[in-house]
């Protein structure tokens, strides 16, 4: 079964400066791969997502992520970021023969004036 | 449209008794699934369900956990003899399952306080 684990579990960055959170799965087969953003006392909502083509996804607020396969990777930035993406941000991998996900740990980023 | 709803929002209840927390997905989602987000933790995935049936019942603690689907719809999950360990927040989320993406939209969330 796929898993994914998520690196670091706090990222304390001051605004306007690039952040990249790092995600990595783990599976033996083709991958969906997302990332949901959790912003304070919301629910879960979806960020930007990989399902082929382009290995560079780009999603909503600036975000973008990068699907390494060699590496296994599936590593999120943004080149400048604000007080308004302080969420706790969460990367999800799907594999392409099943319909379950599986979500890492979460890593929470806190922007810093 | 409207979206994934739960309820309730919030649920305290004392140890030892039985709860039970709704969802209602999407209309047209047939995959549900139920996931438990604990202080300072992740998702924790619980179970999901593919119509009726649960393919995937895995995540569930223990047998003190069980859910439903019925009608290919709504969905309850039922907590029996809460414990204190069972307080978090409960999140439901459903998707298509036809073609690709699979992209799951997330309920509320219900609170759940075991005293």
């Amino acid at each position: 079964a796929q898993s994914v684990t998520q690196l670091d579990s706090q990222v304390p960055v001051f605004e306007e400066a690039p952040v990249e959170l790092r995600c990595n799965y783990s599976s033996s087969v083709s991958v969906y791969l997302f990332w949901y953003v959790q912003y304070p006392n919301q629910g879960l909502q979806l960020l930007l997502k990989y399902l082929s083509g382009s290995t560079l996804v780009k999603g909503i607020n600036g975000f973008e992520a990068e699907f390494n396969k060699s590496q296994t990777s599936f590593h999120l930035r943004k080149p400048s970021v604000h007080i308004s993406d302080t969420a706790e941000y969460f990367c999800a991998v799907s594999e392409g023969n099943n319909n379950d996900m599986r979500f890492g740990a979460g890593t929470r980023l806190t922007v810093k004036p | 449209g409207a979206g994934v709803s739960q309820s309730p929002s919030n649920k305290v209840t004392e140890k030892g008794k039985d709860v039970e927390l709704r969802c209602d997905p999407i209309s047209g989602h047939t995959a549900l699934y139920w996931y438990r987000q604990s202080l300072g933790q992740g998702l924790e995935f619980l179970i999901y369900f593919q119509g009726n049936s649960a393919p995937d019942k895995s995540g569930l603690p223990s047998d003190r956990f069980s859910a439903e689907r019925t009608g290919g719809s709504v969905s309850t999950l039922t907590i029996q003899r809460t414990q204190q360990e069972d307080s978090a927040v409960y999140l439901c989320a459903s998707s298509l399952v036809s073609g690709v993406g699979r992209e799951q939209f997330f309920g509320p969330g219900t609170r759940l306080t075991v005293l």
